[in-house]
């Protein structure tokens, strides 16, 4: 069982280009969410989906894009990153309405 | 929004015990969460309550809950070396992990 995987760990882009965070899981998990992490903010919540074919807003979705075409998978997209998306993003997974939510180890992005 | 405070860093001795506070605003939350996360990791989830209880304890970890001051504190007793992390506290109005709003994280700094 290898849980949440998210590649990649590390990227660096310059203003206005576009990238995908990927994010897949194994454990058959209905429930799949991007969070943000950011100094003295916690993590926020960027977009979720309860299933293959739905997607929702989190807290701080605009310039974010998210699609969930399976269950395992649920790629994150910049569309035109700007500086303030420099943040450490992590992906989370849990069976609908379990207490427990397994993040992977996160993607370090800075945008210069 | 919902808003979930904790103050930044706390450093205590190894053996002593150390104890971590959260306040939140939301009075509904249904479910008050601790992540644990060690450097160039996800969160890991160390023990949760539900709101209509007021302790919970697991092995070296001890959780207080009062609702009418909106508070919830971690305790971890004998700390250890290897207890050195950041936790975060969190807070979820619908039963299970999805969607949770989360603090701002304490530092656990634990000296030899």
């Amino acid at each position: 069982n290898a849980g949440v995987t998210q590649t990649p760990k590390f990227q660096v882009l310059k203003t206005g280009q576009s990238m995908t965070l990927q994010c897949a899981q194994d454990m058959n998990h209905e429930y799949m969410s991007w969070y943000r992490q950011d100094p003295g903010m916690g993590l926020r919540l960027i977009h979720y989906s309860v299933g293959a074919g739905i997607t929702d807003q989190g807290e701080v979705p605009n310039g974010y894009n998210v699609s969930r075409s399976t269950t395992e998978d649920f790629p994150l997209r910049l569309l035109s990153a700007a500086p303030s998306q420099t943040s450490v993003y992590f992906c989370a997974s849990s069976y609908f309405g379990d207490e427990k939510l397994f993040f992977g180890s996160g993607t370090q992005l800075s945008v210069l | 929004g919902e808003d979930v405070e904790q103050s930044l860093f706390l450093s205590v001795r190894e053996g002593d015990s150390s104890v971590i506070n959260c306040t939140y605003t939301d009075s509904s939350s249904t479910y008050l969460y601790w992540y644990k996360q060690e450097p160039g990791a996800g969160l890991q989830l160390l023990t949760y309550i539900f709101s209509n209880m007021d302790m919970k304890q697991d092995q070296r970890l001890t959780v207080l809950l009062n609702k009418k001051d909106k508070h919830l504190s971690l305790r971890i007793a004998d700390t250890q070396t290897g207890d050195s992390a950041i936790y975060f506290c969190a807070e979820s109005i619908f039963k299970g992990a999805n969607n949770l709003f989360f603090g701002t994280g304490t530092r656990l700094t634990v000296i030899p």
